[in-house]
């Protein structure tokens, strides 16, 4: 079974940037996407982007487009997502997550444990 | 992309029924039928509940189970139990590999 293992919390200052692995173990990674999602205090979950390691090309939303960038490296099975030019309200708790193969490709079975990122002066 | 809608609370006794609903747009869950449900307890990644629109993974109880009518689906809780209190999200897929997620619906059990 496949187990994604997130990096720990992080504190930035605004205008800094962040950069989040989350490291795959226990089956494929290359085939699969990686999405990252993240979830703001008092807010709803937002969908960031993902990237399939073999085809290297990411997605992102629109929110975010040039401020993230999402990698993945096939040798070491880790994703990255940095996140540059942190303002305050990007404090939030950072998840990556995939499908197991089992259910839908656009719906999420397995996820890290999730990172606290801190935005503070 | 804009959030889908969810109501920001539900509420029901033990062994009733509560329904979340989820509106979103002709181009996401008018449009396709990738709409999850996650459920997520304090400090915990989110759960998957429901795929494409009524599917439960295994393992998730029958009494959840989802529908999808017009731009809005919906997810019914039957025989609340305690251990259902939570909040959750919807998602549906709106084309070119995009995603998006709803406000999310604090559940509580009275």
């Amino acid at each position: 079974q496949v187990q994604l293992v997130q990096s720990g919390a992080e504190v930035r200052k605004p205008g800094s940037s962040v950069k989040v692995s989350c490291k795959a173990s226990g089956g494929t990674f290359s085939s699969y996407a990686i999405t990252w999602v993240r979830l703001a205090p008092g807010q709803g979950l937002e969908w960031m982007g993902r990237i399939i390691p073999i085809f290297r090309t990411p997605n992102y939303a629109q929110k975010f487009q040039g401020r993230v960038t999402i990698t993945a490296d096939e040798s070491t099975t880790t994703a990255y997502m940095e996140l540059s030019s942190l303002k305050f309200e990007d404090t939030a708790v950072y998840y990556c997550a995939r499908r197991s193969g089992s259910y839908s490709t656009h719906a999420f079975d397995i996820w890290g444990q999730g990172t606290m990122v801190t935005v503070s002066s | 992309q804009s959030a889908l809608t969810q109501p920001p609370s539900a509420s029901g006794s033990p062994g009733q029924s509560v329904t979340i609903s989820c509106t979103g747009t002709s181009s996401d869950v008018g449009t396709y039928n990738y709409v999850s449900w996650y459920q997520q307890h304090p400090g915990k990644a989110p759960k998957l509940m429901i795929y494409e629109v009524g599917n439960r993974p295994s393992g998730v109880p029958d009494r959840f189970s989802g529908s999808k009518s017009g731009n809005t689906a919906s997810l019914t809780v039957s025989g609340l139990q305690a251990e259902d209190e939570g909040d959750y999200f919807c998602s549906a897929y709106a084309g070119s590999n995009n995603l998006v997620f709803g406000g999310g619906t604090k559940l509580t059990v009275l």
